[in-house]
């Protein structure tokens, strides 16, 4: 099985900042990484997929990259409704492993 | 507009059985691949498992391989999961999720709804 490794696993931001969270996979798997963010008690809302496009609707303050093993989320302009748990996954084999999590908090 | 409702979860005995269902509206659901994914109190998420859109492919994580079972009913756009032989490891929220096309990931997610599994 293909491991995500993510850091840090908190992250403590203010509003303005510009914070990057990164993950690294045990074996190259391209670009074929996905990011999501989650607040308290609710689904997770998916945000890019294949490494570095957005997902419909979701605000361009949020950016992706990386490629083979290292990849990263990068989140300018931090406002309070972006503090929240961000997860990385990989969809090149399946199981489709998530990362353990990064929780950014104010 | 796409929309996933978790049903059928609920507090089970240790050794016992329930069955998720996931209710499909807004979009043309045997077009799409599906799949669960688990989150445990104060955990991370964990992927579970998956059906492709005809039901020819279904994938388990170790974790629940020959305890649980995904399918589908095309016909009314409902896709369950079926989880025997519950440990307190399972306890979790359990969340349906959308794969579209061409190997893409996750796009939406339903609300989510808890499995507790308890003496």
């Amino acid at each position: 099985d293909i491991q995500m490794t993510q850091s840090p696993s908190s992250l403590s931001a203010s509003v303005g900042d510009r914070v990057t969270i990164t993950c690294r996979a045990s074996q190259g798997i391209s670009k074929y990484v996905a990011w999501f963010q989650q607040k308290p008690g609710k689904a997770p809302k998916s945000l890019i997929y294949g490494a570095s496009s957005l997902q419909s609707g979701v605000s361009s303050k949020f950016s992706g990259s990386g490629s083979g093993t290292d990849f990263s989320l990068t989140i300018s302009d931090l406002q309070p409704e972006d503090f929240a748990t961000y997860y990385c996954q990989q969809y090149k084999s399946y199981p489709h492993t998530f990362g353990q999590g990064t929780k950014l908090e104010i | 507009e796409v929309q996933l409702v978790e049903s059928g979860g609920g507090l089970v005995k240790p050794g016992g059985s329930l069955r998720l269902s996931c209710a499909a509206s807004g979009f043309t659901f045997d077009s799409y691949s599906m799949t669960w994914v688990r989150q445990a109190p104060g955990q991370g998420l964990e992927w579970v498992a998956y059906i492709n859109s005809n039901s020819l492919y279904m994938y388990y994580a170790d974790s629940v391989k020959g305890r649980f079972t995904i399918s589908r009913d095309n016909s009314k756009n409902l896709l369950y999961l079926q989880m025997d032989n519950l440990g307190a490891e399972d306890t979790a929220v359990y969340f349906c999720a959308r794969l579209p096309p061409y190997q893409l990931p996750i796009d939406y997610w339903g609300q989510g709804i808890l499995v507790s599994v308890s003496s």
